[in-house]
């Protein structure tokens, strides 16, 4: 499968700092990336879907304003968690995909980011 | 409300013995269905994908569609303990956007 390389795998960070994480598809060219948030023992939770040049789109009850997600390039997309508070404490993950058209392709996940705001 | 509906488990097996899981799913428009296995602490990996209705075999696993019913299934055979994961079955909305929906995942403990 493709290799999706997420940065960084762990961070501790303090409460209203803020938290850039990355996501680097490395041997194909990502034309949409989705960021989810995982919970222990819950399920993924989809944050927002990007589309490499334009706005991500959130989901419902997802705050923009705090989660800013980039994705400049067809192979980076970056989460910025902006003023971090220990209720943000979670496992983000990204997920890359290249959408061809009129076809389905399955997406790749990254490692995963344990954030610890304390 | 797309929905993706799994039983939480955890499932029990022995070794080498086979694994059934089941995913059921509320988009009678979906179009692709994923398997990932998620181990404790780690991101999910992609096990198989299936679009046609019937079987897919790829090694160990087997993936089974049946788009009428509207419920996705994975079967390992000859289960390892290494096996023992929860495993996310992941539905494509239909449309253009092919956001993929989550379900719950199913723990799955092959004991020796």
């Amino acid at each position: 499968g493709a290799v999706v390389s997420q940065h960084p795998s762990r961070v501790i960070c303090k409460s209203g700092t803020s938290v850039k994480i990355e996501c680097r598809s490395l041997d194909f060219q990502a034309t949409t990336m989705f960021w989810y948030r995982q919970f222990p023992k819950q399920s993924l939770m989809l944050m927002a879907t990007s589309n490499e040049g334009s706005k991500a789109t959130y989901e419902q009850g997802v705050e923009k304003d705090k989660f800013l997600i980039n994705h400049a390039s067809l192979t980076l997309s970056t989460l910025t968690v902006t003023s971090a508070h220990p209720e943000d404490s979670s496992f983000y993950i990204c997920s890359a995909r290249t959408l061809r058209p009129g076809k389905n392709t399955e997406a790749f996940f990254g490692q995963g980011t344990r954030l610890t705001v304390v | 409300q797309k929905e993706v509906e799994q039983n939480s488990g955890p499932l029990s097996v022995p070794e080498g013995a086979i694994a059934s899981l089941n995913c059921t799913y509320s988009d009678r428009g979906s179009q692709s269905f994923f398997w990932y296995r998620q181990y404790s602490g780690k991101s999910p990996e992609l096990i198989m994908f299936i679009y046609s209705n019937g079987d897919k075999e790829d090694g160990r696993f087997t993936a089974q569609l049946n788009k009428a019913s509207q419920y996705v299934s994975l079967l390992i055979r000859d289960s390892q303990p290494s096996d023992s994961a929860t495993y996310l079955c992941a539905v494509s909305a239909s449309g253009g956007s092919y956001i993929p929906t989550f379900g719950r995942g199913t723990s799955l403990i092959v004991h020796p």
